[in-house]
């Protein structure tokens, strides 16, 4: 079946270090693709998606390009902050499925100062 | 705008009982979906409501049921509780009948606890 796999955690970093959370996918189709960041105490935000092959999602400094030669979805980031701390997580979803996101194990990140 | 909000916060059961957690989706959306957050399992799909019917299900059991209601708010049922339903149920929503490239909203969850 469809899914997802995500680097295992936890990730500890020093602050204004680069980042990569990687993340890969197993589907019999063309998914659309999604990094969730979950602060502590909330609940799932969208942080960037990719619709289509080579397409490139970006927000808030993290990119992460669409590569379905190698069906990956690799979260980047220059240079984390503190604030950055949390738990990501990869997903993909079907334009025929209705938006039902399947979901990656989730990778804890802690940025330290 | 104000976000997805569930109720309650937290929720504290025994094995056996039943529990009722409620979701407010944005203003405007119409889909409603449930997931389960359960420590060690990730997160999983539970139940997707649109215009008030049941649209997909997940790998869960009859006992975890939904509706949805004209206002497009939604409860979650689960009944005969045990311990392995301890978990955080998140509840997203979607403007519309979800086409899968829309983003989904999320609300802070309902921890749900069993004694």
């Amino acid at each position: 079946g469809d899914s997802v796999t995500q680097m295992e955690g936890p990730v500890t970093l020093s602050e204004e270090a680069f980042l990569t959370i990687n993340c890969t996918y197993t589907a019999t189709g063309y998914p659309s693709l999604f990094w969730y960041v979950q602060y502590p105490g909330e609940g799932l935000q969208l942080l960037l998606k990719a619709t289509k092959a080579d397409d490139k999602g970006s927000n808030k400094g993290f990119e992460a390009t669409y590569r379905k030669e190698t069906t990956s979805f690799h979260l980047e980031k220059g240079s984390v902050q503190v604030s950055d701390s949390a738990v990501y997580f990869c997903a993909l979803s079907f334009y025929n499925q209705g938006g039902k996101l399947i979901f990656g194990q989730g990778t804890e990140l802690s940025v330290k100062p | 705008e104000a976000g997805v909000t569930q109720s309650p916060t937290h929720l504290i059961k025994t094995r056996g009982q039943q529990a009722t957690l409620r979701c407010s989706p944005i203003s405007g959306h119409t889909s409603v979906y449930w997931y389960q957050q359960a420590l060690g399992l990730g997160l999983q799909f539970l139940l997707w409501y649109d215009e008030g019917e049941e649209r997909n299900r997940g790998n869960f059991p009859p006992r975890f049921s939904g509706r949805q209601f004209p206002n497009y708010s939604s409860e979650l049922n689960v009944n005969a509780l045990e311990l392995e339903d301890s978990a955080l149920y998140l509840c997203a929503s979607t403007p519309s009948l979800g086409d899968g490239n829309q983003p989904q909203h999320f609300g802070d969850g309902t921890r749900l606890s069993i004694l």
